[in-house]
């Protein structure tokens, strides 16, 4: 099952800052938060990852929460090539699995002009 | 950049056919992935392998099997395709197996099984 909970979609104009929420009220300590995104009939592109500190990079900002129980994606100014499905992933180590990834449903956002 | 790449986008079997998708990586990861994508399901992890020879099974291995005999090339064969395996494969690699390592996928792999 899914480790994480996502909106299922979310709609953002074109050129305002796009917020995806994501909860993992079950994570635990030596799991990190990652953020994918999957363009139509594309395989699933890496935006960003965090632990506890806040992180960003050219693409994205990831705040996590003090308690690491939830975390928000933000696209600073969105732009109609935003428009994908993201994935909220949290992942980390456990012997004899591999750190597999476990995607959940993630969430559909919608740039509209 | 790190290229994942499969080898066919588009495929289409029949019933009882054996299938072989293949994916090679260019960066020397030691860590390879097989997901398969259905809609309403997202995507579920079919097997992984971590070194060379080495395999570990999924969330739903039934029905697949890998081999990974050359580090850069891991292949997911379908023994006797079945319909309920049509669906959308994706590969992918990454450096490290802890949770600073990013996986990078290729563009898919489109499998229908008539």
């Amino acid at each position: 099952d899914a480790k994480t909970t996502q909106p299922p979609s979310m709609d953002c104009a074109e050129g305002r800052a796009a917020n995806l929420p994501c909860n993992h009220s079950t994570i635990s300590g030596n799991e990190y938060v990652y953020w994918y995104r999957q363009i139509h009939s594309q395989g699933p592109q890496y935006i960003i990852h965090g632990l506890k500190n806040n992180e960003t990079n050219e693409m994205a900002s990831l705040i996590i929460t003090e308690d690491r129980k939830s975390s928000t994606l933000i696209l600073p100014h969105a732009t109609l090539r935003d428009t994908a499905v993201y994935y909220c992933i949290v992942r980390g180590w456990i012997y004899n699995q591999g750190g597999k990834l476990i995607f959940g449903q993630g969430t559909e956002l919608s740039v509209k002009p | 950049d790190v290229k994942v790449t499969q080898s066919s986008r588009y495929l289409v079997k029949r019933t009882g056919e054996k299938v072989f998708l293949e994916c090679v990586q260019d960066m020397d990861h030691e860590n390879m992935f097989w997901y398969r994508q259905d809609p309403g399901l997202g995507l579920r992890l079919i097997y992984f392998s971590y070194d060379v020879k080495m395999k570990e099974k999924g969330d739903i291995p039934e029905g697949y099997s890998v081999s990974r005999e050359k580090k850069e090339r891991f292949s997911l064969i379908l023994e006797s395709a079945s319909t309920n395996q049509t669906s959308m494969y994706l590969c992918a690699s990454s450096l490290v197996l802890l949770g600073t390592g990013e996986l990078f996928f290729g563009e898919g792999s489109r499998l229908t099984v008539l």
